[in-house]
């Protein structure tokens, strides 16, 4: 059975910085590119990171570009965030989500719970 | 503004069928079969129910189909059940990038 599980959120100051982690288990890890989606109170989802297989190729959205970096350890079954210089537009519930298609091509088949990030001003 | 645009709400009786729509661009839906739909109640993880325009994971009901024409995307939900309210969201791929609709409300009467 796949299973991802977030974890690492929490409050922070405006300008700080957080680690997300993302556990997964019931799949070949490696295998498959994977994605940081958020939703912010009252929002809808917003794509924000995505990762190859490999870890060798990032993809980040507009609105984060230059202050949160995606990684993962393969060897660890462990996906990351690393945000940076937080602001109060992104506080929200961030969830970890599996590729449908190892290339990471189209759906997102599995995904968390999600871990909530509140940034205070 | 979100990149796909979707109605914030739709509303039916049990038994009814609805269609929500999701209007992209030429450079997104319109450009490729990678449409995808997603169920999420709130406070748990979004699940995926339409994947590729028309097909379905395995386990979601045959209730749920998906179409597509042009630059527009629609899933509907035939013989409609009281477990079937929540939010729904469509999501197109372009450029190694994915994009959301803002949402759709479903609420069954």
């Amino acid at each position: 059975e796949v299973q991802l599980l977030e974890s690492g959120g929490g409050l922070v100051q405006r300008g700080g910085s957080l680690r997300l982690s993302c556990g997964a288990s019931g799949f070949i890890f490696s295998g498959y590119a994977m994605s940081w989606v958020r939703q912010s109170p009252g929002k809808g989802l917003e794509w924000i990171s995505g990762i190859s297989g490999s870890g060798t190729s990032t993809w980040h959205a507009d609105s984060v570009k230059g202050r949160f970096t995606m990684s993962r350890d393969n060897s660890k079954n462990t996906l990351y965030l690393q945000m940076n210089s937080l602001r109060a537009e992104d506080t929200a519930v961030y969830y970890c989500a599996k590729a449908l298609r190892p290339d990471g091509v189209g759906a997102r088949d599995y995904w968390g719970q999600g871990t909530l990030v509140t940034v205070s001003s | 503004q979100s990149a796909l645009t979707q109605s914030a709400s739709v509303s039916g009786s049990p038994g009814q069928s609805i269609t929500i729509s999701c209007t992209g661009t030429s450079s997104d839906i319109g450009s490729h079969n990678y449409v995808s739909w997603y169920q999420h109640h709130p406070g748990k993880a979004p699940k995926l129910m339409i994947f590729d325009v028309t097909n379905r994971p395995s386990g979601v009901s045959n209730r749920f189909s998906g179409s597509k024409s042009g630059n527009t995307a629609s899933l509907t939900i035939s013989g409609l059940q009281a477990e079937d309210e929540a939010d729904y969201y469509c999501s197109s791929y372009t450029s190694s990038r994915r994009v959301f609709g803002g949402g759709t409300k479903l609420t069954v009467l």
